[in-house]
């Protein structure tokens, strides 16, 4: 199976907003609603950001939000702070019953 | 509060059979629909899933790796382990512990470990 498909960086300055892209194929991502986002600052274990494409866990703040149209899935962070500066990957469960991660975006914020 | 955490050795030569387990803590490992996964990452590189098993021992792998990886679990212990063989320096990263949702939640991967680096070397 082949990662998905992800920007490798992104930028923004605090205040705006950003969209980080993950495209994958009919088997992953367009094949099913079971997309999430995990984000990751340096040394720590990913957390889980959205679930099902567009759900947020308990706890995440709604700035972040997640669509999806066709093989593509974007996460999106508004009102840019400097903590949301992280790596940030998607992953999906795929028509094998596997799951596969995206190659990672790194946010910066400038 | 469901707590993960990986352990096993830190170094590996290479050709041996590098193994791994994760403690669970705050849940047991038998409960729920979830499934429990391993999942690595290479030093300044993305993450990587190594395959998953459910407290009934059903497994799946990474196809990529599935001839040299296992994944076990031991309900008694609320414990699940990694065995990956003839390993090479390409398997060197940090190796996470991760418990999975079921699709009502779309697999999604709630609790991690804190991780664990592995390095091949003679």
């Amino acid at each position: 199976q082949s990662a998905l498909t992800q920007p490798a960086s992104v930028s923004g300055s605090p205040g705006q907003s950003i969209t980080i892209s993950c495209t994958g194929t009919s088997s992953d991502v367009g094949g099913y609603n079971y997309v999430s986002w995990y984000q990751q600052h340096p040394g720590k274990a990913p957390k889980l950001m959205i679930y099902d494409v567009i759900n947020r866990p308990s706890g995440v703040s709604n700035r972040f939000s997640g669509s999806k149209s066709g093989n593509t899935a974007s996460l999106t962070i508004s009102g840019l702070q400097a903590e949301d500066e992280a790596d940030y990957y998607c992953s999906s469960y795929t028509s094998s019953t596997t799951r596969v991660f995206g190659g990672g975006t790194k946010l910066t914020v400038l | 509060q469901v707590q993960l955490q990986e352990s096993g050795p830190g170094l590996v030569k290479p050709s041996q059979t590098l193994s791994l387990t994760c403690t669970v803590s705050g849940g047991s490992i038998s409960s729920g629909s979830y499934y429990w996964s391993w999942i690595r990452q290479p030093a300044g590189k993305g993450l990587e899933w190594t395959g998953l098993i459910y407290s009934s021992g059903s497994t799946n792998y990474n196809p990529s790796l599935k001839s040299r990886v296992t994944i076990s679990v031991d309900t008694s212990k609320n414990q699940f382990s990694l065995k990956v063989n003839s390993v090479t320096a390409a398997d060197t990263a940090v190796y996470y512990c991760a418990r999975g949702l079921g699709h009502s939640y779309g697999y999604a991967f709630d609790y991690w470990g804190q991780g664990i680096l592995v390095t091949v070397s003679s």
